[in-house]
């Protein structure tokens, strides 16, 4: 199994550009999670998914959108990026909340300068 | 807002000494996770602890939930260069959406 992939591992945006950080499992969970860790800060809750069709906002949403048409599928979407969005991006995945080991993928370095 | 902090924030030392990470909040928590993770890769899952009071063991690693659910604790015994890592504590609130909560992490360095 691949558990949770992401892709691109590394991008460099200017100010002002867009992108969509993809993630997929293949484990069938219904949680997914997005989160953002900065250095000394720990991981941040983006946007969170309960199933396909519902998404809620997190600790930190703003300047983020996402969408989760498939239960493998939960990309992030970065709208006019500005450089307080650079930062180390994970996705995650859980079979449910709460006690539930959350799967994390390999991460993706963006840089918005 | 629940917050973790964990402390200290960095540590080194070398191989074969003991050490010991905390994890405090001022809330009550149902459960607590303890992660690593690796650079250049996600954390992943060490233990989890639900019960006040809760002690596990992971070969060297001793983990440990307060009695009043509100910390924990990390302990290696005879720590080796593998240990080498960022580790994080996560909690799962007593109310509401149970979303983790993540502390800061330790950045743990150990020295052959």
């Amino acid at each position: 199994n691949a558990g949770v992939t992401q892709t691109p591992k590394f991008r460099i945006l200017k100010i002002g550009q867009s992108m969509t950080l993809q993630c997929a499992q293949d484990m069938n969970h219904n949680y997914m999670y997005w989160y953002r860790q900065d250095p000394g800060m720990g991981l941040k809750l983006i946007y969170y998914s309960v199933g396909a069709g519902i998404t809620d906002k997190g600790e930190v949403p703003n300047g983020y959108n996402v969408s989760r048409s498939t239960t493998e599928d939960f990309p992030l979407r970065l709208e006019l990026a500005a450089p307080s969005q650079t930062s180390v991006y994970f996705c995650a995945s859980s079979y449910r909340q709460g006690i539930y080991e959350q799967y994390f993928g390999p991460g993706t370095r963006l840089t918005v300068t | 807002t629940q917050l973790l902090e964990q402390s200290p924030q960095f540590l080194s030392i070398q191989e074969g000494e003991n050490l010991t990470v905390y994890c405090n909040s001022s809330s009550v928590f149902s459960s607590l996770q303890w992660y690593r993770q690796e650079p250049g890769e996600g954390p992943v899952l060490l233990v989890t602890v639900v019960t006040g009071g809760e002690v596990k063991k992971l070969k060297r690693l001793t983990f440990q939930f307060g009695d009043a659910r509100k910390d924990s604790s990390l302990h290696i015994t005879a720590a080796q260069p593998g240990d080498t890592g960022l580790y994080l504590c996560a909690g799962t609130g007593i109310q509401g959406a149970q979303k983790l909560v993540f502390g800061q992490g330790t950045r743990l360095t150990i020295n052959p």
